[in-house]
């Protein structure tokens, strides 16, 4: 089954407006990763998160690992034009990774100057 | 440093053809895993190799098969392509451990495949 979810699928907002995508695991991780991909992009690494309840920032950009270390979200204060594209959440699901990260199935962002 | 390559870029094949694409990752970097992209699906994790080793598999058919050359460099191929193979390839290194441990991934620009 669906191991990870990711919400909203959408979300379209004002220039200056805030956005936060979440991230829910049925299962407990040992640390989390979010990538962003820019239309006709590929993924690009933003972060990881190991620790429960671990909080990073970035500029803008506030991550988040629950305490349960089964959700984590990303916040983006004051969107601009260039955060637009698609923020995916990532994962060693199912124990050991070696090398695989499970997607969820990604938020994308549109900002309208 | 230069970052992950991929070859070629662009792909035009017809059902039953055979298809190679080729990865080259970060200088250092001995985990080179694939993944398909498609609107529909999102992204799923194809293999990883780690030093000329396939470590992981995901839920893709025999058709799909990968290798990985002593300087780190990958190939996958598919063989008797069909439609529904069209997508995104993408190739990702990252300096993995033997044991396993979860790093980043850099992403190539990726290798699109159409196939008709």
């Amino acid at each position: 089954g669906q191991q990870v979810m990711q919400i909203p699928q959408y979300q379209h907002v004002q220039e200056g407006e805030d956005f936060t995508t979440y991230c829910n695991s049925s299962t407990t991780l040992s640390n989390i990763q979010w990538y962003k991909q820019r239309p006709g992009g590929h993924p690009v690494f933003l972060i990881q998160l190991v620790k429960s309840g671990e909080v990073k920032k970035q500029k803008r950009l506030t991550f988040q690992f629950g305490e349960a270390k089964k959700n984590s979200s990303l916040h983006i204060t004051a969107t601009q034009t260039t955060d637009v594209g698609t923020y995916f959440c990532a994962g060693p699901w199912g124990g050991t990774s070696y090398g695989k990260l499970t997607f969820g199935q990604g938020t994308i962002l549109t900002v309208h100057p | 440093k230069a970052g992950v390559t991929q070859t070629p870029r662009y792909l035009i094949k017809t059902r039953g053809q055979q298809v190679t694409l080729s990865c080259s990752p970060i200088s250092g970097h001995r985990s080179v895993s694939w993944y398909q992209q498609t609107p529909g699906q999102g992204l799923q994790f194809l293999f990883e190799y780690f030093s000329e080793t396939q470590r992981n598999k995901g839920n893709f058919p025999g058709r799909f098969s990968g290798r990985q050359f002593s300087n780190s460099r990958s190939e996958m191929n598919v063989s008797t392509l069909e439609l529904g193979d069209s997508a995104l390839y993408l190739c990702a290194s990252s300096f993995n451990t033997p044991g396993g441990m979860s790093y980043e991934q850099y992403f190539g620009p990726g290798t699109r495949l159409t196939v008709t």
